[in-house]
Parts: C-alpha cells; sequence; structure tokens
C-alpha cells in the first residue's frame, strides 16, 4: 500500500494546454517535495513545501501544500515538450524523519 | 562537481550470483540511502545510513546488505541474487541541519537484471 497516492498515473497534453498533478495521503508530512525524473536519470528536486497552505511558483510550475499537510497538488500552466517527464512526490512524516517515502508517480507527455 | 555517482550502470546476473553496487558522493552529505524503482511502484526504500559506519533497514531490506565504511560511500549487496531483484536501483545523498530539511540528490542509476 502507497502512503502518498499520486492521481493520475498518466497524463497526455497538447502543448501550451494546462495541467494538475495530485498527491494525497492520510498522513500528516512535517513536509512534501517534488520531484522530475527524465528517462535513464534519476529523480532531480524541483520544491520543498513545510508550511500546511503553502503556494510555491517555480517559472510556469504552481505548487501548492494542503493546510493540513495531507496533501498536495503541482499545476504547469502552459506546457512544453520540456516539461515530460515523471513526476514524483515524496513526504516526510514526524516518525520517519531523514526518510522520504515516495508516490507512485505521474507520467506526463507534452506533445507539439 | 559531480554530485552522486552509481556504478555500473548496467549488470545482467544469473540467479544465485552476488555484486555489489557501488555510490559515491562528494558534497559532504551525512545521510545516504538506497532505493528501488519498479514499474507503478515508485521508489522503495532498502537500507539508508545516517552517518559513516552506522546502517539501518529501510521498506525492503530483505535480501541485500549495505555498508557505509567511509562517509563518501555507500555499498548495496546482493549476496545471491533472485530475479525479484531485477529492478532499476538508486543511491541517494543529503544533507539534514537541525530540523530543516533538504532535497536528495539522486545518482543517474543502476539497471540490474536477474535471469
Amino acid at each position: 500500500t502507497q502512503l502518498l497516492e499520486q492521481s493520475p498515473q498518466f497524463l497526455s497534453i497538447q502543448e501550451g494546454e494546462n495541467l494538475t498533478v495530485y498527491c494525497n495521503s492520510s498522513s500528516v508530512f512535517s513536509s512534501l517535495q517534488w520531484y522530475r525524473q527524465e528517462p535513464g536519470e534519476g529523480p532531480v528536486l524541483l520544491v520543498t513545501v513545510v508550511t500546511g497552505g503553502e503556494v510555491k511558483k517555480l517559472k510556469r510550475l504552481t505548487f501548492q501544500f494542503g493546510d493540513a499537510r495531507k496533501d498536495s497538488s503541482l499545476h504547469i500552466t502552459a506546457a512544453q515538450p520540456g516539461d515530460t517527464g515523471l513526476y514524483l512526490c515524496a513526504g516526510m512524516t514526524t516518525d520517519s524523519w531523514g526518510k522520504l517515502q515516495f508516490g507512485a508517480g505521474t507520467q506526463v507527455v507534452v506533445t507539439p | 562537481n559531480a554530485g552522486v555517482t552509481q556504478t555500473p550502470k548496467f549488470r545482467v546476473l544469473k540467479t544465485g550470483q552476488s555484486m555489489t553496487l557501488l555510490c559515491a558522493q562528494d558534497m559532504n552529505h551525512e545521510y545516504m540511502y538506497w532505493y528501488r524503482q519498479d514499474p507503478g511502484m515508485g521508489l522503495r526504500l532498502i537500507h539508508y545510513s545516517v552517518g559513516e559506519g552506522t546502517t539501518a533497514k529501510g521498506e525492503v531490506p530483505d535480501g541485500y546488505n549495505v555498508s557505509r565504511l567511509k562517509k563518501q560511500n555507500f555499498l548495496l549487496g546482493l549476496e545471491s541474487a533472485a530475479p525479484s531483484q531485477t529492478s532499476v536501483y538508486f543511491c541517494a545523498s543529503s544533507y539534514h541541519g537541525g530540523e530543516r530539511i533538504y532535497g536528495y540528490t539522486f545518482g543517474s542509476g543502476t539497471r540490474l537484471t536477474v535471469v
């Protein structure tokens, strides 16, 4: 059983469209991170959120941490082919300090 | 600045063979981790280390052993490989300063096939 459930599992959109990826759990997280992974490579950190209700923006990417710190979302505005990749959320609870638990990921494909 | 380096990148083993996966980081990070990644299951923690000379079990430790003799190196061993250990293995390292959580830096992975 995944501690973190990501949805959807797969998303295919056209360049210029918007998309949102969700990460949900029944556990409370002290911090939550989003990573992007490209084929043949390891995940690369995009953002860390630690405060309930926190919103962070990274160019066209907007990350939100739920008020109760149990869920998060990633929104991409005007997606580009370079946004293609596997997006992973990962959380750390107070009793698993130092150890991240990962969701299964959302595969995003942006076609020109 | 290499970050996290994993060797080898690819390996095919026969059932029952042994091997060691090597991970080296040059960022002076205290924490190091070994994960495996399987389709539809995300990254699962095998073993981790919070400092030189210390190791601990993660979520899926059976069939694996680790050692952290030097701060910069974290080795993952398979004593008797099984087909269920076919996977992509990732090493990661991180720094934790007090209560601040920093992101993981991952290596590029080792693709292992056990036949």
